[in-house]
Protein backbone atom coordinates (compact mmCIF):
# COMPACT_ATOMS: atom_id res chain seq x y z
CA UNK A 1 0.00 0.00 0.00
CA UNK A 2 1.75 3.05 -0.89
CA UNK A 3 0.61 5.95 1.46
CA UNK A 4 2.85 8.66 -0.14
CA UNK A 5 2.35 9.30 -3.83
CA UNK A 6 3.97 11.63 -6.18
CA UNK A 7 1.51 10.62 -9.15
CA UNK A 8 3.79 12.44 -11.95
CA UNK A 9 6.77 10.69 -12.95
CA UNK A 10 7.93 13.60 -14.55
CA UNK A 11 7.60 17.24 -15.27
CA UNK A 12 8.88 19.69 -17.67
CA UNK A 13 9.07 23.20 -17.31
CA UNK A 14 10.88 26.63 -19.04
CA UNK A 15 13.87 28.45 -17.41
CA UNK A 16 12.58 31.32 -14.77
CA UNK A 17 8.63 29.49 -14.88
CA UNK A 18 6.87 27.69 -11.70
CA UNK A 19 7.37 24.50 -10.86
CA UNK A 20 4.92 22.86 -8.84
CA UNK A 21 5.79 18.89 -7.48
CA UNK A 22 2.72 17.33 -6.13
CA UNK A 23 2.37 14.43 -3.73
CA UNK A 24 -0.65 12.54 -1.88
CA UNK A 25 -0.59 10.70 1.13
CA UNK A 26 -3.15 8.31 3.07
CA UNK A 27 -1.74 8.07 6.25
CA UNK A 28 -3.34 10.51 8.92
CA UNK A 29 -0.48 9.80 11.40
CA UNK A 30 1.72 11.84 9.40
CA UNK A 31 2.15 14.97 11.13
CA UNK A 32 5.82 16.52 9.26
CA UNK A 33 6.82 16.13 5.57
CA UNK A 34 9.77 16.78 4.10
CA UNK A 35 11.11 17.93 0.49
CA UNK A 36 14.15 16.02 -0.93
CA UNK A 37 16.36 16.50 -3.97
CA UNK A 38 18.46 14.13 -5.73
CA UNK A 39 20.97 13.27 -8.12
CA UNK A 40 21.81 9.34 -9.34
CA UNK A 41 24.21 7.89 -7.46
CA UNK A 42 24.06 10.52 -4.47
CA UNK A 43 22.14 10.52 -1.25
CA UNK A 44 19.16 12.89 -0.61
CA UNK A 45 19.61 16.60 -0.36
CA UNK A 46 16.85 18.08 2.34
CA UNK A 47 15.13 20.83 0.72
CA UNK A 48 12.75 21.87 2.95
CA UNK A 49 9.78 20.82 5.23
CA UNK A 50 6.66 21.55 6.95
CA UNK A 51 5.14 20.52 9.92
CA UNK A 52 1.10 19.85 10.21
CA UNK A 53 0.42 22.82 11.81
CA UNK A 54 1.25 24.77 9.26
CA UNK A 55 -0.21 25.28 5.99
CA UNK A 56 2.58 27.01 4.33
CA UNK A 57 6.36 27.14 4.72
CA UNK A 58 8.96 29.39 2.68
CA UNK A 59 12.70 29.27 2.00
CA UNK A 60 14.54 31.22 -1.00
CA UNK A 61 12.88 29.97 -3.80
CA UNK A 62 11.26 26.53 -2.44
CA UNK A 63 7.85 26.89 -1.12
CA UNK A 64 5.94 24.31 0.41
CA UNK A 65 2.05 23.90 1.05
CA UNK A 66 0.03 21.65 3.42
CA UNK A 67 -3.49 20.48 2.61
CA UNK A 68 -4.39 18.88 5.31
CA UNK A 69 -7.82 17.97 4.36
CA UNK A 70 -6.71 16.96 1.26
CA UNK A 71 -3.74 14.85 2.40
CA UNK A 72 -2.25 16.67 -0.26
CA UNK A 73 1.06 19.08 -0.44
CA UNK A 74 3.21 20.76 -2.92
CA UNK A 75 6.58 22.39 -3.69
CA UNK A 76 6.67 25.29 -5.98
CA UNK A 77 10.27 26.70 -7.08
CA UNK A 78 10.12 29.67 -8.53
CA UNK A 79 11.89 30.92 -10.20
CA UNK A 80 13.02 27.22 -12.09
CA UNK A 81 16.67 27.18 -13.13
CA UNK A 82 18.27 24.72 -14.95
CA UNK A 83 20.61 23.42 -11.98
CA UNK A 84 16.78 22.20 -10.52
CA UNK A 85 16.87 19.35 -12.80
CA UNK A 86 16.59 16.21 -10.67
CA UNK A 87 14.40 13.95 -8.74
CA UNK A 88 12.77 15.36 -6.27
CA UNK A 89 10.96 12.84 -3.36
CA UNK A 90 8.52 14.32 -1.21
CA UNK A 91 8.54 12.35 2.52
CA UNK A 92 6.05 11.73 5.51
CA UNK A 93 7.00 11.23 9.01
CA UNK A 94 5.19 11.07 12.45
CA UNK A 95 6.79 12.88 15.12
CA UNK A 96 6.85 10.10 17.50
CA UNK A 97 8.79 7.61 15.31
CA UNK A 98 11.32 10.51 13.66
CA UNK A 99 13.63 9.08 11.66
CA UNK A 100 11.41 7.11 9.91
CA UNK A 101 10.07 8.46 6.69
CA UNK A 102 8.40 7.12 4.19
CA UNK A 103 8.64 8.17 0.68
CA UNK A 104 7.01 9.09 -2.32
CA UNK A 105 8.29 7.62 -5.74
CA UNK A 106 9.84 10.54 -6.72
CA UNK A 107 9.49 12.93 -9.97
CA UNK A 108 12.02 14.00 -12.11
CA UNK A 109 12.09 17.53 -12.81
CA UNK A 110 14.05 19.11 -16.21
CA UNK A 111 13.97 22.13 -16.50
CA UNK A 112 14.91 23.76 -19.36
CA UNK A 113 16.79 26.74 -20.88
CA UNK B 1 30.29 20.56 9.74
CA UNK B 2 31.15 17.20 7.99
CA UNK B 3 27.91 15.61 6.67
CA UNK B 4 26.79 11.68 6.97
CA UNK B 5 30.02 9.27 5.56
CA UNK B 6 29.17 5.87 4.41
CA UNK B 7 31.52 3.73 3.88
CA UNK B 8 32.31 2.10 1.21
CA UNK B 9 30.79 3.53 -1.38
CA UNK B 10 30.76 0.88 -3.68
CA UNK B 11 31.29 -3.02 -3.53
CA UNK B 12 30.28 -6.08 -5.13
CA UNK B 13 29.65 -8.90 -3.29
CA UNK B 14 28.33 -12.72 -4.82
CA UNK B 15 25.41 -14.49 -3.67
CA UNK B 16 25.29 -16.02 -0.58
CA UNK B 17 27.99 -13.25 1.48
CA UNK B 18 27.08 -11.35 3.73
CA UNK B 19 28.18 -7.27 3.80
CA UNK B 20 29.21 -5.06 6.65
CA UNK B 21 28.16 -0.54 5.68
CA UNK B 22 29.17 2.11 7.91
CA UNK B 23 28.09 5.22 8.62
CA UNK B 24 29.68 8.03 11.06
CA UNK B 25 26.23 10.54 11.67
CA UNK B 26 26.78 14.08 11.98
CA UNK B 27 28.63 15.55 15.16
CA UNK B 28 25.95 15.14 17.59
CA UNK B 29 23.36 13.42 16.10
CA UNK B 30 22.36 10.77 18.48
CA UNK B 31 19.94 8.77 15.46
CA UNK B 32 20.95 7.14 12.84
CA UNK B 33 18.22 5.60 10.57
CA UNK B 34 18.92 3.11 7.05
CA UNK B 35 17.03 2.99 3.67
CA UNK B 36 17.23 1.16 0.76
CA UNK B 37 17.06 2.45 -3.03
CA UNK B 38 16.01 0.15 -5.48
CA UNK B 39 14.70 1.10 -8.97
CA UNK B 40 11.40 -1.07 -8.01
CA UNK B 41 10.53 -0.34 -4.54
CA UNK B 42 11.83 2.95 -4.46
CA UNK B 43 13.28 4.51 -1.06
CA UNK B 44 12.63 2.04 2.05
CA UNK B 45 13.14 2.39 5.78
CA UNK B 46 15.31 -0.19 7.11
CA UNK B 47 15.81 0.49 10.81
CA UNK B 48 16.95 3.23 12.81
CA UNK B 49 19.62 3.56 16.07
CA UNK B 50 19.25 6.30 19.24
CA UNK B 51 21.07 5.82 21.53
CA UNK B 52 22.57 2.30 20.67
CA UNK B 53 19.08 0.84 20.53
CA UNK B 54 16.83 0.24 17.50
CA UNK B 55 13.94 2.25 18.01
CA UNK B 56 12.18 1.58 14.98
CA UNK B 57 12.55 -1.70 11.92
CA UNK B 58 10.78 -1.72 8.43
CA UNK B 59 9.66 -4.78 6.89
CA UNK B 60 12.81 -6.45 5.79
CA UNK B 61 13.68 -10.09 6.49
CA UNK B 62 16.05 -11.20 9.38
CA UNK B 63 19.33 -10.96 7.12
CA UNK B 64 19.09 -7.43 7.65
CA UNK B 65 20.45 -6.27 10.83
CA UNK B 66 22.51 -2.85 12.51
CA UNK B 67 24.19 -1.53 15.40
CA UNK B 68 24.99 1.38 16.89
CA UNK B 69 27.78 2.40 18.69
CA UNK B 70 28.66 4.98 21.43
CA UNK B 71 29.87 7.33 19.61
CA UNK B 72 26.70 7.08 17.61
CA UNK B 73 28.22 5.30 14.63
CA UNK B 74 26.43 2.66 12.87
CA UNK B 75 26.94 -0.32 10.52
CA UNK B 76 24.47 -2.42 8.81
CA UNK B 77 24.73 -6.14 7.95
CA UNK B 78 23.09 -7.94 5.24
CA UNK B 79 23.76 -11.70 5.69
CA UNK B 80 23.45 -14.29 2.73
CA UNK B 81 23.21 -11.90 0.01
CA UNK B 82 20.43 -12.75 -2.25
CA UNK B 83 20.52 -10.56 -6.27
CA UNK B 84 17.68 -8.84 -5.08
CA UNK B 85 19.44 -6.89 -2.68
CA UNK B 86 21.61 -5.36 -5.23
CA UNK B 87 20.49 -1.54 -4.01
CA UNK B 88 21.80 1.77 -3.00
CA UNK B 89 21.81 1.67 1.18
CA UNK B 90 21.58 4.93 1.90
CA UNK B 91 22.24 6.19 5.90
CA UNK B 92 20.67 9.38 7.42
CA UNK B 93 21.22 11.47 10.81
CA UNK B 94 19.07 13.67 12.91
CA UNK B 95 19.63 14.96 15.93
CA UNK B 96 17.49 13.09 18.18
CA UNK B 97 14.11 12.54 18.88
CA UNK B 98 11.15 15.26 18.52
CA UNK B 99 9.21 17.28 15.74
CA UNK B 100 11.27 19.23 13.45
CA UNK B 101 14.23 16.84 13.18
CA UNK B 102 15.57 17.62 9.29
CA UNK B 103 16.82 13.70 8.29
CA UNK B 104 19.99 14.32 6.50
CA UNK B 105 21.11 11.72 4.12
CA UNK B 106 24.86 10.00 2.84
CA UNK B 107 26.11 9.73 -0.34
CA UNK B 108 25.44 6.22 0.34
CA UNK B 109 26.88 2.85 -0.78
CA UNK B 110 26.14 0.98 -3.98
CA UNK B 111 25.85 -2.11 -3.47
CA UNK B 112 25.64 -5.18 -6.55
CA UNK B 113 25.09 -8.65 -5.78
CA UNK B 114 26.62 -11.10 -9.00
Amino acid sequence: DQQVKQNSPSLSVQEGRISILNCDYTNSMFDYFLWYKKYPAEGPTFLISISSIKDKNEDGRFTVFLNKSAKHLSLHIVPSQPGDSAVYFCAAGNTGTASKLTFGTGTRLQVML
Amino acid sequence: KAGVTQTPRYLIKTRGQQVTLSCSPISGHRSVSWYQQTPGQGLQFLFEYFSETQRNKGNFPGRFSGRQFSNSRSEMNVSTLELGDSALYLCASTPGVGRGNTIYFGEGSWLTVV
